[in-house]
């Protein structure tokens, strides 16, 4: 079983619509999630941090996380046609320094049609 | 501007035949570190860097190299490559391993090897 599994969609939605995207996971030592935004032909770049349970909110997004489920969301409200791009969650036992501290889901892509 | 530099961005090259890819990060970052993005598997670490003259093996180390003389740079070397080498790699910073959640990628190099 995968550390970490994200449905890889392709998804598509019209823009406006509101957007869920969720990662399920093993490991119930993991306390820091993230979700990144890759651009196509671009690097990964950090969209939300979180730790531990609850939810962030930064503008149109807000990352969720449910613990006893094992469960993260992150939802995108007013959706642009510049979101289309894959999204990745990534999450972490702790960062003490040495190797694969950070599991990575492999990614959503997501497009918003105008 | 802050900023990952990768080079090349693209490179088709043969079996066996010895390659460097580049990278170069100008934020003054501890840590540094190589992933590969494979369709299906998400983002493996590579090798990683806690500072200078400090590397170590990540997920998938065989068949990479990784030197790291000077704090802004840190190659990736591919000593003899081969097919199972074709991937899109990324280079990543970060402040220090604490920060490993804030992690700056590159803009990615694809590596083809027939």
């Amino acid at each position: 079983q995968k550390e970490v599994e994200q449905d890889p969609g392709p998804l598509s939605v019209p823009e406006g619509a509101i957007v869920s995207l969720n990662c399920t996971y093993s490991n119930s030592a993991f306390q820091y999630f993230m979700w990144y935004r890759q651009y196509s032909r671009k690097g990964p770049e950090l969209l939300m941090y979180t730790y531990s349970s609850g939810n962030k909110e930064d503008g149109r997004f807000t990352a969720q996380v449910d613990k006893s489920s094992k469960y993260i969301s992150l939802f995108i409200r007013d959706s642009q046609p510049s979101d289309s791009a894959t999204y990745l969650c990534a999450m972490s036992a702790s960062f003490i320094g040495g190797a694969n501290n950070l599991f990575f889901g492999t990614g959503t892509r997501l497009t918003v049609i105008p | 501007e802050a900023q990952v530099t990768q080079n090349p961005r693209y490179l088709i090259t043969v079996t066996g035949k010895k390659l460097t890819v580049t990278c170069s990060q100008n934020m003054n970052h501890e840590y540094m570190s190589w992933y590969r993005q494979d369709p299906g598997l998400g983002l493996r670490q590579i090798y990683y860097s806690m500072n200078v003259e400090v590397t170590d093996k990540g997920d998938v180390p065989e068949g990479y190299k990784v030197s790291r003389k000077e704090k802004r740079n840190f190659p990736l070397i591919l000593e003899s490559p081969s097919p199972n080498q074709t991937s899109l790699y990324f280079c990543a910073s970060s402040s220090n391993y604490r920060d490993l959640y804030e992690q700056y990628f590159g803009p990615g190099t694809r590596l083809t090897v027939t």
